[in-house]
């Protein structure tokens, strides 16, 4: 079965400065990795996905992120972030072939003027 | 397009009583899913329908919780009787059979969160 872990459960981050959200996943076959943001409130949208070709996938809002396959890795990074960035981070995984999207614990990003 | 809707949006109910929750997915959704999101945790499956057939509900304590998809569209989460721990955000999610891609992207509705006391 595969899993996923985010180390971080909070990032402060100042306005304008850049920011990585770590994520690590775990699985014994092949992976579809995504990042999702859920601000107050509100469901999951998703900001970005791998599935597979070029390691390093941008998404929406200026994000990006880079598969890492020797690491299990798959962080999320802006080099500048904004107020309204301000919201939680999913990582999640779903094995290749399968439906089902198995989510890390979150990272709350607090972007502070 | 009209996005996945939920209602209601916030529940406070009593321990021992029963709730139930409404989810619409897009229009032409085949695949509907309820998630559980416990405060501080990530969103766990409880259930998969694809039409109005169930894919996966292999987390879904089946002794309080209930869910159908009778026409294959919209769908009703039920929990009877509640316990403190089944307070969470409960979102639904749809997605397309089949995508160009392969890999079919979840849309998810703002959820209802639910209060036991």
């Amino acid at each position: 079965a595969q899993s996923v872990t985010q180390l971080d459960s909070q990032v402060p981050v100042f306005e304008e400065a850049p920011v990585e959200l770590r994520c690590n996943y775990s699985s014994s076959v092949s992976v579809y990795l995504f990042w999702y943001v859920q601000y107050p409130n509100q469901g999951l949208q998703l900001l970005l996905k791998y599935l597979s070709g070029s390691t390093l996938v941008k998404g929406i809002n200026g994000f990006e992120a880079e598969f890492n396959k020797s690491q299990t890795s798959f962080h999320l990074r802006k080099p500048s972030v904004h107020i309204s960035d301000t919201a939680e981070y999913f990582c999640a995984v779903r094995k290749g072939g399968g439906n089902k999207l198995t989510f890390g614990t979150g990272t709350q990003l607090k972007v502070e003027l | 397009e009209a996005g996945v809707a939920q209602s209601p949006r916030y529940k406070i109910i009593e321990k021992r009583q029963s709730v139930a929750f409404w989810c619409n997915p897009i229009s032409g959704h085949a695949t509907l899913y309820w998630y559980q999101q416990i405060l501080g945790q990530g969103p766990k499956l409880l259930i998969q329908f694809q039409n109005n057939g169930v894919v996966d509900d292999s987390q879904l304590p089946k002794d309080r919780f209930s869910a159908e998809r009778l026409k294959g569209v919209d769908s009703t989460l039920k929990i009877q009787p509640a316990k403190l721990e089944d307070s969470a955000v409960y979102l639904c999610a749809s997605s397309t059979l089949r995508s160009r891609e392969g890999v079919n992207e979840q849309f998810f509705g703002p959820g209802t969160r639910l209060t036991v006391l």
